[in-house]
């Protein structure tokens, strides 16, 4: 199984309508991301949660929101979808305890109609 | 090479030839680097890191350069296989920033047959 296990893994959804991007790991992780991937514009950061009490708004936050289910669990939610935001979304978690980098998840390649 | 820009270089190399990624960073404050591989539809994958206080870091066919006075990031491929074709992209970050990494936007490698 996958560490960091994104779902669904591709979804089409219409104009103004409420979407969930889920995200869960099992690596023991504090610390998750959302980012988001568009071509030519590399990874921008839309939200991060450096445990279950703390959210903090990345670069790219408007129109998207995020919930903290659990450590495990990091959700993102785009409470109104607009055409601009489709792309690829792609999870992350750290290690806030070892100095290294993000494990991703596979993404979810977004579109909105 | 490389760059936070809107678009993406790309790279073609023989296969068995060795391939160079470039990237420049923004901040020269930065103090830990790190290389990512993405392949087509899948999320990135770490392939090597390095801190401010070394200049050179080997691992398995890859090697990691860091020039601190240009602000410059090099991969190194050595005898570079198909399975090496793949987007390649540096992320910086800063020490007491929580570790948050700021991504390049990438490099496309494709290996010729």
């Amino acid at each position: 199984d996958a560490d960091v296990t994104q779902t669904p893994r591709n979804r089409i959804t219409k104009t103004g309508k409420r979407i969930m991007l889920e995200c869960s790991q099992t690596k023991g992780h504090d610390r998750m991301y959302w980012y988001r991937q568009d071509p030519g514009l590399g990874l921008r950061l839309i939200y991060y949660s450096f445990d279950v009490k703390d959210i903090n708004k990345g670069e790219i936050s408007d129109g998207y929101s995020v919930s903290r289910q659990a450590q495990a669990k990091f959700s993102l939610s785009l409470e109104s979808a607009i055409p601009n935001q489709t792309a690829l979304y792609f999870c992350a978690t750290s290690d806030s305890s070892r100095d290294q980098g993000y494990t991703f998840g596979s993404g979810t390649r977004l579109t909105v109609v | 090479g490389e760059s936070v820009g809107l678009h993406l270089p790309t790279l073609s190399v023989q296969e068995g030839d060795n391939s160079i990624i470039n990237c420049a960073y923004s901040n020269s404050a930065s103090d830990y680097f790190i290389w990512y591989k993405q392949e087509s539809g899948k999320g990135p994958q770490f392939i090597i890191d390095i801190r401010s206080n070394m200049d050179k870091r080997q691992g398995q066919r890859v090697t990691v350069l860091l020039n601190k006075t240009v602000k410059h990031l090099s991969l190194q491929i050595a005898a570079t296989q198909p399975g090496d074709s793949a987007v390649y992209f540096c992320a910086e970050s800063l020490s007491g920033s929580a570790r948050q990494l700021t991504f390049g936007s990438g490099t496309q490698l494709t290996v010729l047959p």
